[in-house]
């Protein structure tokens, strides 16, 4: 175990539906973030928050709207998703936070698989 | 562009073989790579974290490498195991905090 917990593991949903996906660090880090892991593409960021700030938004589409009500917990809730949204969705952790996240090493949710039907 | 290529995507080999990962990068400016373990279902484990002054890294059966000259990085596993069997992503990053990641070489270690 890496010290970050996904839940669920996997959540299949209707384009309609509204629901959130949750993580949780035990590691006592400053920045949480979210990635999203399609077939055959690489990680792709979504979402950074260090020290509970938004501080990094890669265009994502307002379908997608993150949550982080204090260091240890990160949410992403999702409503009227479309197909393409089906991936698996990554949170990590890192201890440096501010505008250097990732120079230090991220730790690993084991991922929301989403299947958008 | 910033971009990480990785070489092959995909490998097979029989355990108990060597095996070498090659990630190509244009990324600038250069602050760190690392390497990355992800099994499947899984999350990705850093496996080793290379600055530009470095050369070589050893963690256990798995080798980094890199040449800040040519931008290029590679991974070595050696004596394969049944378990080395996951998605190896090379990821570099910036001074700037930005990260930019390859697609991953998917190895598959038979028996």
């Amino acid at each position: 175990e890496t010290g970050v917990t996904q839940t669920p593991r996997h959540l299949v949903m209707g384009m309609t539906n509204k629901k959130s996906l949750k993580c949780e660090q035990h590691l006592g880090h400053n920045a949480m973030y979210w990635y999203k892991q399609s077939a055959k593409k690489p990680l792709e960021l979504m979402f950074v928050y260090s020290l509970e700030e938004r501080v990094e938004n890669n265009s994502v589409p307002s379908r997608f709207s993150p949550e982080c009500p204090n260091s240890s917990h990160l949410f992403l809730h999702l409503h009227t998703l479309q197909p393409e949204d089906s991936a698996l969705y990554l949170c990590a952790s890192s201890p440096q936070g501010a505008r250097k996240p990732m120079n230090t090493e991220a730790f690993f949710g084991q991922g929301t698989r989403l299947t958008v039907v | 562009k910033n971009q990480v290529e990785q070489s092959p995507q995909s490998l097979i080999i029989l355990e108990g073989k060597n095996c070498t990962l090659q990630c190509n990068y244009t990324v600038s400016p250069f602050s760190n790579l690392r390497w990355y373990k992800q099994d499947t279902g899984r999350g990705p484990v850093s496996l080793t974290i290379m600055t530009f002054s470095e050369n070589t890294k050893s963690n256990g059966r798995y080798t980094a490498t890199l040449d800040a000259d040519t931008k290029q990085s590679s991974l070595h596993i050696t004596a394969s195991q049944l378990s080395d069997s996951a998605s190896y992503i090379c990821v570099v990053n910036t001074n700037a905090g930005k990260s930019t990641f390859g697609d991953g070489t998917t190895l598959t270690v038979k028996p």
